[in-house]
């Protein structure tokens, strides 16, 4: 399969503990997303990277946040010390883009689900 | 700034029948719109998109979208419903340079027989 993968699909942790989502795009994609959905909520932006450049981060991404993409290939997501209402799904996506704007079509993957106790 | 409002968080229509969900956008310039349909524990995935070509799109599934400038819409349409469509459907917008889609609220589809 050569989708967008993420890993792990599901994490349970404790509240204050680190946790780090990764996700593979498809291979030539160029852009990564990273989007946040609640229970009964549409994603929510969080930030994209071009190759290995972050452009652009969401007011949500607080400074507990941060996202990496050190090679333009796979992104990872950490979270420090996690808070009960950081509990949600973590969607990745990718796209090939050219220049500004958004032309084409986000690939997502399944997500990563995290539930903080 | 951009931004979508999908009337309706859930709706329900009995197998065969017409599907209707409803989708209005706003965008200071030209946007591109899209419908992605999600899934239980699964991503989203995409079912049409409009990027200023036909105002009628098609896409997969026999779903469809009109893109009506007029009205700031873009309600998706699906002529017989089945129950494979029960889902999360979401309306999306990006406008101008912007770099990122933004999501409605979605629509829950519920299918019955």
């Amino acid at each position: 399969d050569t989708g967008v993968s993420q890993d792990p699909r599901h994490k349970i942790t404790k509240r204050g503990q680190n946790v780090t989502f990764r996700c593979d795009p498809i291979s030539e994609h160029n852009r990564l997303y990273w989007y946040r959905q609640t229970l009964g909520q549409g994603p929510e932006f969080l930030t994209y990277f071009q190759n290995e450049a972050q452009l652009e981060k969401s007011r949500l991404l607080s400074d507990r946040f941060s996202a990496e993409r050190p090679k333009g290939s796979f992104s990872t997501l950490e979270i420090q010390r996690t808070e009960q209402g950081d509990s949600a799904m973590y969607l990745c996506a990718s796209s090939l883009d050219r220049g500004a704007g958004l032309t084409g079509e986000l690939f997502f993957g399944e997500g990563s689900r995290l539930t903080v106790l | 700034a951009q931004s979508v409002t999908q009337l309706g968080s859930h709706v329900s229509v009995s197998e065969g029948a017409l599907v209707l969900l409803r989708c209005n956008y706003s965008s200071s310039v030209p946007p591109y719109l899209f419908w992605y349909v999600q899934y239980p524990n699964q991503g989203l995935q995409l079912l049409l998109k409009y990027t200023s070509a036909a105002t009628l799109v098609k896409g997969i599934n026999d779903f469809e979208a009109e893109f009506k400038k007029s009205e700031t819409s873009f309600h998706l349409t699906k002529p017989s419903a089945h129950m494979s469509d029960a889902a999360e459907y979401f309306c999306a917008v990006n406008a101008g340079t912007a770099s990122k889609l933004t999501f409605g609220t979605g629509t829950r589809l519920q299918v019955t027989l």
